[in-house]
């Protein structure tokens, strides 16, 4: 079936370094991929999306390139905020069921000042 | 526009005891999920729904049933809670491919 992986955190950084979280996934079919945050005692936003291969999905500062030659869905951001410090789901979505989204484990990232 | 609720926002139960998880939206959105949320194990699907009066399974099914008698409305039970469903449950909609999430419901089960 399809999964998605993507790296453990923490990932903690300082105010205006440069972030990349990895995530990579297998799918049968050709997914959408997705990145969502959650901020501490809230449920998942959609921070962005990209729905075919060399799409690149932005906001916010953040972007994540489709890559299906190397299924991957990394994401970026030249720098970050202490604010930025939350949880990151990379997540893949089967139209064959309803849509239903395939969640990474989540990576947590903790911003300095 | 309240978006995606979910009642309630905590509930502490004993082994064997049973509950309901409600989900609300107020958006008209045909699809609706029910995901647990484990530590280190991202979010997992248990029930969605295409439409009113129309469930199925997903990927952690066993020991939840759910309903959607109404389109705004869908529920998740535990007939007889197990210390292994404690987690935190969110219910999400969707017309297309974006899911709105709902807060979140978190259940401890002793």
């Amino acid at each position: 079936g399809d999964s998605v992986t993507q790296m453990e955190g923490p990932v903690t950084l300082s105010e205006e370094a440069f972030l990349t979280i990895n995530c990579t996934y297998t799918a049968t079919g050709y997914p959408s991929l997705f990145w969502y945050v959650q901020y501490p005692g809230e449920g998942l936003q959609l921070l962005l999306k990209a729905t075919k291969a060399d799409d690149k999905g932005s906001n916010k500062g953040f972007e994540a390139t489709y890559r299906k030659e190397t299924t991957s869905f990394h994401l970026e951001k030249g720098s970050v905020q202490v604010s930025d410090s939350a949880v990151y789901f990379c997540a893949l979505s089967d139209l064959r069921a309803g849509n239903m989204l395939t969640f990474g484990g989540g990576t947590r990232l903790m911003v300095k000042p | 526009n309240a978006g995606v609720t979910q009642t309630p926002k905590f509930r502490v139960l004993k082994t064997g005891q049973s509950m309901t998880l409600l989900c609300a939206q107020d958006m008209n959105h045909e699809y609706m999920y029910w995901y647990r949320q484990d530590p280190g194990m991202g979010l997992r699907l248990i029930h969605y729904s295409v439409g009113e009066g129309t469930t199925a399974k997903g990927e952690v099914p066993d020991g939840y049933n759910v309903s959607r008698l109404k389109k705004q409305n869908f529920l998740l039970g535990l007939e007889s809670a197990a210390p292994s469903q404690t987690s935190v449950y969110f219910c999400a909609t969707s017309t297309g491919e974006t899911q709105y999430f709902g807060p979140g419901t978190r259940l401890l089960v002793l």
